[in-house]
C-alpha cells in the first residue's frame, strides 16, 4: 500500500544534541512538507520541497534543516539551535501543483514522530 | 496572509446529538478549504474539502461542511455523533492563487462524545 512512513515514532534527546527524523513516501509525490504540532497551536509549517534538490523555509524554519536528495525521502534535522524542540512532528506529501487556480491537491500525512528533549 | 480561526478548543456532545465545529478564515480571496481529523498520536486524515462548485460538501464518516463566502466560514457538521467521532479536528486553508499546496491550519478543536 502506498503511504508515508515516519521514523522513529518516539525519540528522546538530550539538550545540545542534533536529531534527524526520517520521512519516506512511496506515493510518487513530488512535493513534501514538514509540520510541527504543539497543543492548542495547530500545525505550523517548518519546511517544504516541491522538487528534488530544492526546498523552501516555512513559517518556523529556525533551528531546523532539511535535505531532498531523493524524490521519496525528506529528512528533517532538529538542531541544537532549536530552543524548544519538544513537539509532535508530521511529514506530508502531495502531487505538485504547477499552476494557480488549477485545483487543490490533498496532502497525505504520515503517523508522526514525537520528540522529547530531556 | 491567510489565517484560520476555530471557535472553541474543546466541544462536548452527547452520543446521537448534532456535531457543529466552527471555522472562519481570513483571506481577500476565498481559499481552498479543508477539514482534517486526527486521532491520538496519529497523523491527519482528510474529511472533506471545498475547491469550487457546490458549497455544501459531503465527506467521510457522515460529516459535511458548507462554504459561506459572505460569512467567511466553513463549519463542519454531523447530524448524529458517534463515540468513534471523538478526536481532534483541524480546519485548513490553501491559497488558490499560489503554486503548491501549502496549508495553513487552525488551532484545532477537540471533540468529546459522551455516552
Amino acid at each position: 500500500d502506498g503511504g508515508i512512513t515516519q521514523s522513529p515514532k518516539y525519540l528522546f534527546r538530550k539538550e545540545g544534541q542534533n536529531v534527524t527524523l526520517s520521512c519516506e513516501q512511496n506515493l510518487n509525490h513530488d512535493a513534501m512538507y514538514w509540520y510541527r504540532q504543539d497543543p492548542g497551536q495547530g500545525l505550523r509549517l517548518i519546511y517544504y520541497s516541491q522538487i528534488v534538490n530544492d526546498f523552501q523555509k516555512g513559517d518556523i524554519a529556525e533551528g531546523y534543516s532539511v535535505s531532498r536528495e531523493k524524490k521519496e525521502s525528506f529528512p528533517l534535522t532538529v538542531t541544537s539551535a532549536q530552543k524548544n524542540p519538544t513537539a509532535f512532528y508530521l511529514c506530508a506529501s502531495s502531487p505538485l501543483r504547477l499552476k494557480s487556480l488549477s485545483g487543490a491537491n490533498v496532502l497525505t500525512f504520515g503517523a508522526g514522530s514525537r520528540l522529547t528533549v530531556l | 496572509a491567510q489565517s484560520v480561526t476555530q471557535l472553541g478548543s474543546h466541544v462536548s456532545v452527547s452520543e446521537g446529538a448534532l456535531v457543529l465545529l466552527r471555522c472562519n478564515y481570513s483571506s481577500s480571496v476565498p481559499p481552498y478549504l479543508f477539514w482534517y481529523v486526527q486521532y491520538p498520536n496519529q497523523g491527519l486524515q482528510l474529511l472533506l474539502k471545498y475547491t469550487t462548485g457546490a458549497t455544501l460538501v459531503k465527506g467521510i464518516n457522515g460529516f459535511e461542511a458548507e462554504f459561506k463566502k459572505s460569512e467567511t466560514s466553513f463549519h463542519l457538521t454531523k447530524p448524529s455523533a458517534h463515540m468513534s467521532d471523538a478526536a481532534e479536528y483541524f480546519c485548513a486553508v490553501s491559497d488558490r492563487r499560489e503554486y503548491g499546496n501549502k496549508l495553513v491550519f487552525g488551532a484545532g478543536t477537540i471533540l468529546r462524545v459522551k455516552s
